[in-house]
C-alpha cells in the first residue's frame, strides 16, 4: 500500500515562531487532507488539498502532486496550535484515507 | 458540514465482556462512515468503513465487528473484549462525493482490564 511519511516527528516552538511540516507520499493521490488532533483527541480537518495552495488564517498548505509531497505552514504560532498534525491521502479514489504517523507540535508560551 | 456524535467518551471494561460503541451523523444523507483505532502515540488505523445501510467492509482481521442499521448510525461491537482491544476509537464520516472531507467524532477511550 501507499507509504505516508511525515517529518519532523516532533517539533517544539516558541510562541510566535513559524514552522513547516512535511508530508511525503509514495504514489499519486486524488485526495490529501491535513488534520489537527488537539490534546483531548479531537481531530479537526484543516485542509482538503490534493494540489495547489490554500490558506486559512495563520495556516496554509501546499501540495505538489507531481513531486508527491505536501507542506503545512504555521505562522505566528500560538499555544492553541499544540497537538498532533496528520497528513492523510486517498490513493485509490475510494474514500479510504491512509494516515501518516503525525507530527507532534508543542508551542511554549 | 456534518456533525459526528460518538459516545461514551471513556469506557473501562473487563476482559471477556461485550462492547458496543455508537456513532450517529447529523447534517448529511447517505454518508460514508468509518471506524478508526488509534494506539497511544500512533497514527490512525482504519478498521471498518460503510458506504450504505448494511454495507460493511473490514480492513483488518480482528476481534471487532461493525454494523450500520440506519443511514446515519454506525456501531462498533465485540462479543468478548481482549486486552489488545484497548485504544482510542474514532468514528468519522464524509458526504460520499468526490470532495470527501472527513469529519471526526470526539472519540472513545477504551481500556480493557
Amino acid at each position: 500500500g501507499i507509504q505516508v511519511e511525515q517529518s519532523p516527528p516532533d517539533l517544539i516552538l516558541q510562541e510566535g515562531a513559524n514552522s513547516t511540516l512535511r508530508c511525503n507520499f509514495s504514489d499519486s493521490v486524488n485526495n490529501l487532507q491535513w488534520f489537527h488532533q488537539n490534546p483531548w483527541g479531537q481531530l479537526i480537518n484543516l485542509f482538503y488539498i490534493p494540489s495547489g495552495t490554500k490558506q486559512n488564517g495563520r495556516l496554509s498548505a501546499t501540495t505538489v502532486a507531481t513531486e508527491r509531497y505536501s507542506l503545512l505552514y504555521i505562522s505566528s504560532s500560538q499555544t492553541t496550535d499544540s497537538g498532533v498534525y496528520f497528513c492523510a491521502v486517498d490513493p485509490n479514489n475510494d474514500y479510504k484515507l491512509s494516515f501518516g504517523a503525525g507530527t507532534t507540535v508543542t508551542v511554549r508560551a | 458540514s456534518q456533525t459526528i456524535h460518538q459516545w461514551p467518551a471513556t469506557l473501562v471494561q473487563p476482559v471477556g465482556s461485550p462492547l458496543s460503541l455508537e456513532c450517529t451523523v447529523e447534517g448529511t444523507s447517505n454518508p460514508n462512515l468509518y471506524w478508526y483505532r488509534q494506539a497511544a502515540g500512533r497514527g490512525l488505523q482504519l478498521l471498518f468503513y460503510s458506504v450504505g445501510i448494511g454495507q460493511i467492509s473490514s480492513e483488518v482481521p480482528q476481534n471487532l465487528s461493525a454494523s450500520r442499521p440506519q443511514d446515519r448510525q454506525f456501531i462498533l461491537s465485540s462479543k468478548k473484549l481482549l486486552l489488545s482491544d484497548s485504544g482510542f476509537y474514532l468514528c468519522a464520516g464524509d458526504p460520499g462525493h468526490s470532495k470527501n472531507i472527513q469529519y471526526f467524532g470526539a472519540g472513545t477511550r477504551l481500556s480493557v482490564l
